[in-house]
């Protein structure tokens, strides 16, 4: 089915390990996101990428990393894991044309110890 | 403050009946609201998209705008089980890159 996939969907890191999230799209969408979900905060961005070779900033960016080589995956990595950055993490992508609609992963829930 | 504020609940309503989610916002650029719905351990799904003041409907479901209140509702009718879940309110936060601002997230559960 066509979708965003995400990869793992679970990992338990201990503190100070480092990991990458994998998101890959088959939609041909531009704009993909990063969000991280926590009890009474919401989603909230971390990074975004409006296309291939490019990434900015969200709400949330301290302690990760971004890349975007192709257009259809965007990497988040966690350099050096914080029991602070336990959250479930979702990624998204959406195209120009299709307005604020998004199309969401099924999460990768993240446990750093 | 956050930029949207919705209560999170949690919901409880029998079935078949009316429910009112709603959320209020603070900034008044970018004015396009979605709200989205997430079952348990599964990634939001865009359920309604609307960015007009007035009500939008869809099945069972009606956005609702007050630009002038700054006030988002999403109404149910003839809820069923199958309607639990948890509601997200949205509102855009820029245009080019079509960021998107969340509120908490409003817990609904529907007792057969």
């Amino acid at each position: 089915n066509a979708g965003v996939t995400q990869t793992p969907k679970f990992r338990v890191l201990k503190t100070g390990q480092s990991m990458t999230l994998l998101c890959a799209q088959d939609m041909n969408h531009e704009y993909m996101y990063w969000y991280r979900q926590d009890p009474g905060m919401g989603l909230r961005l971390i990074h975004y990428s409006v296309g291939e070779g490019t990434t900015a900033k969200g709400e949330v960016p301290d302690g990760y990393n971004v890349s975007r080589l192709k257009k259809q995956n965007f990497l988040l990595g966690l350099e050096s894991a914080a029991p602070s950055q336990t959250s479930v993490y979702f990624c998204a992508s959406s195209y120009p044309a299709g307005g604020y609609g998004y199309t969401f992963g099924s999460g990768t829930r993240l446990t750093v110890v | 403050q956050k930029e949207v504020e919705q209560d999170p609940g949690p919901l409880s309503v029998p079935e078949g009946a009316i429910v009112s989610l709603n959320c209020t916002y603070s900034n008044s650029a970018f004015q396009y609201f979605m709200w989205y719905r997430q079952y348990s351990r599964k990634g939001p799904e865009l359920l309604m998209y609307t960015y007009s003041s007035g009500n939008k409907e869809d099945g069972r479901f009606t956005a609702q705008v007050d630009k002038s209140s700054k006030y988002i509702s999403l109404f149910i009718r003839d809820s069923q089980p199958s309607d639990s879940a948890t509601y997200l309110c949205a509102k855009g936060a820029s245009q080019g890159a079509q960021k998107l601002v969340f509120g908490q997230g409003t817990r609904l559960t529907i007792n057969p």
